[in-house]
Order: C-alpha cells, then sequence, then structure tokens
C-alpha cells in the first residue's frame, strides 16, 4: 500500500533551472495539496487541487505552476528556480468531506536545493 | 500568517513523563487536527477533533479544544523515547480544502 509517493527524493538546481515534482497517491482521494516546510515556518500551502481538474492557489503560488493530471497525479513545477525556494516539498493527499478538510495523508518529501 | 501557533517551541522530558503541546488559533474553526513528524520524514496525522467536541482520545494521545479561548492542547501520557519528534496541529477553517498548519513543537524524550 504505498500512499501518497513523490519524486525525486533529492534535487539541486542552479538558479533559473526548471524542474517539475511529481505526486501520485493510490487511496481515491479527491483532494491534493503541495506544502513547502522551512525552518521555524511550519508548513504553508503552495497550491491544492479540490477535486480533479481544478487547482487553486494557497498561500505562497508565486514561483510556481501545478497541475493535476488526473485523480491520482499531481505535479508542482518551479519554472525559473530562485534560491528562496531551497526548502522541503510535501505532497498530500485527503478524502473531501463536503466543504471540510479531512485527514492529510502526506509523501516523505522532496528536499531541494537551489544553488 | 500562520493559523495556528504551537507552544512551547521545544519541549525535553524524560521517559515516562507527560508531555503537553499547546495550540492557539485566530480564527473560527470547523476541526482542528494534530499531526507527528519524525526527523526526515512526512507527516502522520494523529487526531482530529471538530469544533462541537471538547475532549479526544486515542491510546496515550488526549487532545483538548476550547473554542472561546480559541486554543487545543495535545497530552502525551507515559512518554516514551520513540515519541521523540514534532509536533503540529492544523485547523480547518471549512472554507474549501485548505488546512493551515502551526510552526510545531519539537519534543524530545530523553531515555
Amino acid at each position: 500500500n504505498a500512499g501518497v509517493t513523490q519524486t525525486p527524493k533529492f534535487q539541486v538546481l542552479k538558479t533559473g533551472q526548471s524542474m517539475t515534482l511529481q505526486c501520485a497517491q493510490d487511496m481515491n482521494h479527491n483532494s491534493m495539496y503541495w506544502y513547502r516546510q522551512d525552518p521555524g515556518m511550519g508548513l504553508r500551502l503552495i497550491y491544492y487541487s479540490a477535486s480533479e481538474g481544478t487547482t487553486d492557489k494557497g498561500e505562497v503560488p508565486n514561483g510556481y505552476n501545478v497541475s493535476r493530471l488526473n485523480k491520482r497525479e499531481f505535479s508542482l513545477r518551479l519554472e525559473s528556480a530562485a534560491p528562496s525556494q531551497t526548502s522541503v516539498y510535501f505532497c498530500a493527499s485527503s478524502a473531501r468531506q463536503g466543504m471540510y478538510t479531512g485527514e492529510l495523508f502526506f509523501g516523505e518529501g522532496s528536499r531541494l536545493t537551489v544553488l | 500568517s500562520q493559523q495556528g501557533e504551537e507552544d512551547p517551541q521545544a519541549l525535553s522530558i524524560q521517559e515516562g513523563e507527560n508531555a503537553t503541546m499547546n495550540c492557539s488559533y485566530k480564527t473560527s474553526i470547523n476541526n482542528l487536527q494534530w499531526y507527528r513528524q519524525n526527523s526526515g520524514r512526512g507527516l502522520v496525522h494523529l487526531i482530529l477533533i471538530r469544533s462541537n467536541e471538547r475532549e479526544k482520545h486515542s491510546g496515550r494521545l488526549r487532545v483538548t479544544l476550547d473554542t472561546s479561548k480559541k486554543s487545543s492542547s495535545l497530552l502525551i501520557t507515559a512518554s516514551r523515547a520513540a515519541d521523540t519528534a514534532s509536533y503540529f496541529c492544523a485547523t480547518d477553517r471549512g472554507m474549501g480544502s485548505r488546512l493551515t498548519f502551526g510552526e510545531g513543537t519539537q519534543l524530545t524524550v530523553n531515555p
């Protein structure tokens, strides 16, 4: 039972390079999320997708784009990486309960360093 | 800005002692959740308490919610070294599909 799978686990980029973080869940969840975690800042929501075909900005969307490819997959793209995007990125999913968020299931994280 | 704020930021106790972590938030919520994160790992859900509930138990965990004070506490009884982790509260304001996390409490349980 894989749950939420993120790739890659580690990545080093140079400023200006682009990359895509991949996320897939096998729990048939409607909602998926991308968070970033920085020391002393907790987790901050970048983008989320309440259901297949929809995406919305979270708290810190600048510099990122997302694609909800299908119900299973939600990718995060950095078009032109900056050192400020050095962080640990977490994908999560949840079974939507009407207007309310239930339990989130997290991946193991993708550690990104931008030089 | 973060909706939830945990207190203390760090807590160090001896094995067998109880650990209490607090979370305060600013706006009305539908539910509040607690998560645990071991070093270098993803977050794991511990417990969810709804706004109309005051207390909830799960094994050695006890969560309370005081909506009048906009605060919650997580109590871990008879702590073990394996409880060493960061603990986060997260609030759901029922505005769609967002969950807002606090900055976490780093708990260290010394054997």
